[in-house]
């Protein structure tokens, strides 16, 4: 089974908020990875972390790898429309990618 | 665009039917993935390719899935004897030595 406790499990806020998802693992992974899908598409990478500590940014995006290895957060400035969908935080190990369960995220009007 | 293809994109079948989907990777992607999403649900590993050897395989791959990539370009990922358990939507991806790019995935709904 699935080995990452992604949260919250969704969101509701208005267009223009900032965004925190966090993701915890009971175990240690070498690469963290942040995806977005949406509805009928495969998963989109949006940010790879690949050293305890980092902290990467992608436009509105930023993501940090936990010090420990076992945890990664993604934030998202500004909020806009086409930012609905689902955030999913998977931890790398080897070639196999484990996922969480996935943040959906919804903008209200 | 020359992104990762499956095909069909929906499926439904009856319970107890054979059913294949298809996978045709970034060209000169020399490793390829399958994975398994239900719904609420991220995707889950079930198999992986380098070339044509398949290097592992999830324990959620029971007896009546069969994966092949017979000549390390395209995969198929053949499911016999299909269950209602069974649906779900099934996700290629492909990789050279780095990231993963997703297809858009084929929905197989059993009744």
């Amino acid at each position: 089974g699935q080995q990452l406790n992604q949260s919250p499990q969704s969101m509701f806020i208005q267009e223009g908020e900032d965004v925190s998802m966090n993701c915890t693992s009971s175990s240690i992974f070498n690469t963290w990875l942040w995806y977005k899908q949406d509805p009928g598409e495969g998963p989109v990478l949006l940010i790879a972390l690949y050293k305890a500590g980092e902290l990467t940014s992608n436009g509105r995006l930023t993501a940090q790898f936990g010090i420990t290895r076992k945890d990664s957060f993604l934030n998202i400035s500004a909020s806009i429309p086409s930012d609905v969908g689902i955030y999913f935080c998977a931890g790398q190990r080897d070639d196999k990618i484990i996922f969480g369960k996935g943040t959906r995220l919804h903008i209200l009007p | 665009d020359t992104g990762v293809s499956q095909d069909p994109r929906h499926k439904i079948t009856k319970r107890g039917q054979n059913v294949t989907f298809r996978c045709d990777p970034i060209s000169e992607h020399n490793r390829l993935y399958w994975y398994r999403q239900t719904l609420g649900q991220g995707p889950e590993f079930l198999t992986y390719f380098q070339n044509e050897a398949q290097l592992e395989k999830s324990r959620l791959l029971s007896d009546r899935f069969s994966a092949e990539r017979p000549k390390g370009s395209f995969s198929t990922l053949e499911i016999q004897r299909t269950e209602q358990g069974d649906s779900a939507m099934y996700l290629c991806a492909s990789s050279q030595a780095g990231e993963q790019f997703f297809g858009p995935g084929t929905r197989l709904t059993v009744l």
